[in-house]
């Protein structure tokens, strides 16, 4: 059975950082790209990164780009994601995701979701 | 504002049926890239019920049906049961924003 479990989140100031983590089990972790999508309160869904399996290949939404850095670490099946300069918008559940293929498509549904870590951004 | 467009609400009584729409662009939906629907539950992690439009995974009933037609999706949901209630999403993928886009949600309401 797969798993997906978030963790890291918190109240942090504005223009403080975190970093969150997603442990991942139940398959092969260096096989699958991997996103994290947030919601934040009262609104939809957001896509705001995506990593190939190798990790050599990252996607980022226009919102935090160069303020986000996502990574893993395919021996502790691990996905993580560095948030830097963070802002009272930033706040919000992160979910961690699983690509439903292998191969490494934008476009593609993911197929098992984390249960989400809170990140408040609050002065 | 969400790339993909949705209605922000829908209901029906327990029994019936509704549908909800997705409605993208000629970058996303109308490029022929695929829609996926995404149910969330109060307190839930978010769950994949249709896939490339009109697949839907192993465990999900067949009271949900996904169709596609132009720059446009929708998701049936037949024989409503309490349980169901809760925002869904579609998701696709937009090839001028080089970017995952998800719709802004349409939360489901059973009478």
């Amino acid at each position: 059975e797969v798993q997906l479990l978030e963790s890291g989140g918190g109240l942090v100031q504005p223009g403080g950082s975190l970093r969150l983590s997603c442990a991942a089990s139940g398959f092969t972790f260096s096989s699958y790209a991997m996103r994290w999508v947030r919601q934040a309160p009262g609104k939809g869904l957001e896509w705001v990164s995506t990593i190939s399996g190798g990790g050599a290949t990252t996607y980022y939404a226009a919102s935090v780009k160069g303020r986000f850095t996502v990574s893993r670490d395919n021996s502790k099946s691990t996905l993580y994601l560095q948030m830097n300069t963070l802002r009272a918008e930033d706040t919000a559940v992160y979910y961690c995701s699983k690509n439903s293929v292998t191969a490494l498509n934008l476009g593609v549904a993911d197929d098992s979701w984390g249960q989400g870590t809170l990140v408040t951004v609050s002065s | 504002q969400s790339v993909l467009t949705q209605p922000p609400s829908v209901s029906g009584a327990p029994g019936q049926r509704v549908t909800i729409s997705c409605t993208g662009n000629s970058s996303n939906i109308g490029a022929g890239t695929d829609v996926h629907w995404y149910q969330h539950l109060p307190g839930t992690a978010p769950k994949l019920l249709i896939y490339k439009n009109t697949n839907r995974p192993s465990g999900v009933p067949d009271r949900f049906s996904g169709s596609k037609s132009g720059a446009s999706a929708s998701l049936a949901i037949s024989g409503l049961q309490a349980e169901d209630e809760g925002d869904y999403y579609c998701q696709s993928y937009d090839d001028s924003l080089i970017a995952v886009v998800f719709g802004g949600g349409t939360k489901l309401t059973v009478l």
